[in-house]
């Protein structure tokens, strides 16, 4: 099973609401990714866990809060969203540990976030 | 910096011709190099990871080569699909990192 469930599919909110994403593996996978990705743009990379701990912060604006409260869960809160936030959120995940052993990243399906 | 260049950004074949994506990066001190397809509002799918001391991998019609030498990566694609249609992207690690910095990407479409 190498799959990486993302929900919700589709979020609407306001610039004043609270709300999360969540993401879900259940490979045995030590690393796990936030990426944002804007039409006909690749991805880019916002945080990534290992072993349950924050190790990469890309300068993403404190309206976005990662927690990982276990090795298969990871959400992304939101709160005080702008418009120009509104993208493509990707969930990653990989077996963690060594880079140079190969770690091979595998994608959720998204969830498309407009902010109003 | 190391760059990641995908050429050319889009491409339309017809069925059934065989067919070559490329990657090139500025940096050679790479991990791992990995071919991603994107279909239009879906996540990534992974199609190929190849490590810093492989020459080439292969999946059913797909095989992707490494020449870091020269900074390339090419996808070829045996016998195109119009199921094939979709935004190819090559991403890779390096420096220790786990972050992915990818390409820009390549819209395939084949047409029946």
């Amino acid at each position: 099973d190498t799959e990486v469930t993302q929900t919700p599919k589709h979020l609407v909110m306001g610039m004043t609401n609270k709300k999360s994403l969540k993401c879900e593996q259940h490979m045995g996978h030590r690393a796990m990714y936030w990426y944002k990705q804007k039409a006909k743009k690749p991805p880019e990379l916002m945080f990534v866990y290992s072993y349950e701990k924050l190790s990469i912060n890309e300068s993403v604006p404190s309206r976005f809060s990662p927690e990982c409260p276990n090795s298969s869960l990871l959400n992304l809160h939101l709160h005080a969203l702008q418009p120009e936030d509104s993208a493509l959120y990707l969930c990653a995940s990989s077996r963690g540990g060594l880079v140079s052993l190969g770690n091979e990243q595998f994608f959720g399906p998204g969830t498309r976030l407009t902010v109003l | 910096k190391q760059e990641v260049t995908q050429i050319p950004a889009a491409l339309s074949v017809p069925e059934g011709e065989n067919l070559v994506l490329n990657c090139s990066f500025t940096d050679s001190a790479i991990y791992n190099l990995q071919w991603f397809r994107q279909d239009p509002g879906k996540g990534l799918t992974s199609l190929l990871l190849i490590q810093s001391s492989q020459r080439e991998q292969t999946s059913g019609r797909l095989n992707a080569s490494l020449d870091k030498s020269s900074g390339r990566s090419t996808l070829y694609i045996a016998a195109s699909q119009p199921g094939d249609s979709a935004t190819y992207l090559c991403a890779l690690t390096q420096g220790g990192s786990e972050k992915l910095v990818f390409g820009k990407g390549t819209k395939l479409t084949v047409n029946p």
